[in-house]
């Protein structure tokens, strides 16, 4: 299975940061990667696909980056709806798999 | 827009068999993959499996030939049947729409497995 890292596990930012999300894979899964935003007790909200396509209705200040093994999801200036855990998912090669979250603080 | 609701028993017992149900409404149920994804309290997303509207399945290895899902076009309906569960299966369980990344999701349903 290839294995999928974050990091940090946890962030502790202000609003009006840039935050930046790092996700490393275990071997190469070129641009297929996707981005997730789940707030407490809800199901994830699907953010951006491909690598850095952003799907419809999500705001312009997400953005994702990357190829390869190393992904970056940044968000130019959080805002209070912002603070939430982020996961990244690979779709290279079945089964598909997720990392293991990044949590976004309040700082 | 469509819509997707988990149902099912809440408290299953050890070593039987977990089922459940998924909803679709509102949207365009045929020519989709409809995906399960699981998330015990407090930890990340795990991918069970996902079919497509003609019966085609994808699974995880690591459940080790445990899951079972089908398709019932007629009520725009996916199940899953995980098998021999213990408390590792222990999980809040989701549906959701797609074949490589997922959107929209269910809201989730919470399932126990306790004596």
């Amino acid at each position: 299975d290839i294995q999928m890292t974050q990091s940090p596990s946890t962030l502790s930012a202000s609003v009006g940061d840039r935050v930046t999300i790092t996700c490393r894979a275990s071997q190469s899964i070129s641009s297929w990667l996707a981005w997730y935003q789940q707030k407490p007790g809800k199901a994830p909200k699907f953010l951006i696909y491909k690598a850095s396509s952003l799907e419809s209705g999500v705001p312009s200040r997400f953005s994702g980056s990357g190829s390869g093994t190393e992904f970056t999801l940044t968000i130019s200036s959080l805002q209070p709806d912002d603070f939430a855990t982020y996961y990244c998912q690979q779709y290279n090669d079945y089964p598909w798999t997720f990392g293991q979250g990044t949590k976004v603080e309040i700082k | 827009q469509v819509q997707l609701q988990e149902s099912g028993p809440g408290l299953v017992k050890p070593s039987e068999t977990l089922s459940l149900i998924c909803s679709v409404s509102g949207g365009s149920f045929s020519s989709h993959y409809w995906s399960w994804i699981r998330q015990p309290a407090g930890k990340g997303l795990e991918w069970i499996g996902q079919i497509d509207t003609s019966g085609s399945t994808n699974n995880n290895p690591s459940l080790k030939g445990r899951v079972t899902m089908s398709v019932d076009t007629s009520k725009s309906q996916i199940s899953l049947k995980l098998s021999s569960v213990t408390a590792a299966d222990t999980a809040v369980y989701f549906c959701a729409r797609g074949k490589n990344w997922f959107d929209p999701w269910g809201q989730g349903t919470l399932v126990t497995v306790s004596s």
